[in-house]
């Protein structure tokens, strides 16, 4: 089932500039992932954050999780043409079932 | 990395016929593997939990006879969409977790077209 909800559902911006997209959820969780896909391929995972942590970084990417107001956000910093893809944030229960937001999708333009 | 790889990518079939897809993980074991579907524009949908040596456990409203899943050994788990129809049609991804680890790795997806 589909708990998480991300904002915006698109995105376009400049290269070089930084990209933020939004998740909510409804449930409690493990953990929350972030994903990307290519068109028409599979899932890459990006960056995990556990319910206990408040922000990670990973290169370029910065994540935050909110576990009071059940949010998170993912922040692409000096955007290329590269990370031109769809972004996908999903909760992880304790039973390990992950649950797919809707997606942002994020077009760089060169 | 641990790498999923998923077969076919591609397939196009007459209606009635079934489909079988296969998920395997090529260097770990894969003690759950989990199917997805996903329609154009759209997120990730989950079927079903395939767990080694044990029957699937399917999501709701997903018909457990139409889409058979097999998962025989750690490394491979099998998709069998039967008598497909051309509603079937869609996106399929497979993801395998990897014993210790929390992050799944998924498949690189079926793009199933039912005539």
């Amino acid at each position: 089932s589909q708990q998480g909800e991300e904002d915006p559902q698109a995105l376009s911006i400049q290269e070089g500039e930084n990209a933020t997209m939004n998740c909510s959820y409804k449930t409690s969780i493990n953990n929350l992932q972030w994903y990307r896909q290519n068109s028409g391929r599979g899932l890459v995972h990006l960056i995990l954050i556990r319910s206990n942590e408040r922000e990670k970084h990973s290169g370029r990417l910065r994540v935050t999780l909110d576990t009071s107001k059940k949010s998170s956000s993912l922040l692409i910093t000096a955007s290329r043409a590269a990370d031109t893809a769809s972004y996908f944030c999903a909760t992880v229960r304790w039973d390990y079932k992950l649950s797919f937001g809707a997606g942002t999708t994020v077009t760089v333009r060169a | 990395g641990a790498v999923v790889s998923q077969h076919p990518s591609r397939v196009i079939c007459k209606s009635g016929t079934s489909v079988k897809i296969e998920c395997r993980s090529l260097d770990f074991q894969a003690t759950t593997m989990f199917w997805y579907r996903q329609f154009p524009k759209q997120s990730l949908m989950l079927m079903a939990t395939s767990n080694e040596g044990s029957k699937a456990t399917y999501e709701q409203g997903v018909e457990k006879d139409k889409f058979l899943i097999n998962h025989a050994s750690l490394t491979l788990s099998t998709l069998t969409v039967t008598s497909a129809h051309p509603e079937d049609s869609s996106f399929y991804i497979c993801s395998a977790k990897d014993r210790g680890q929390e992050k799944l790795f998924f498949g690189s997806g079926t793009q199933l077209s039912v005539l």
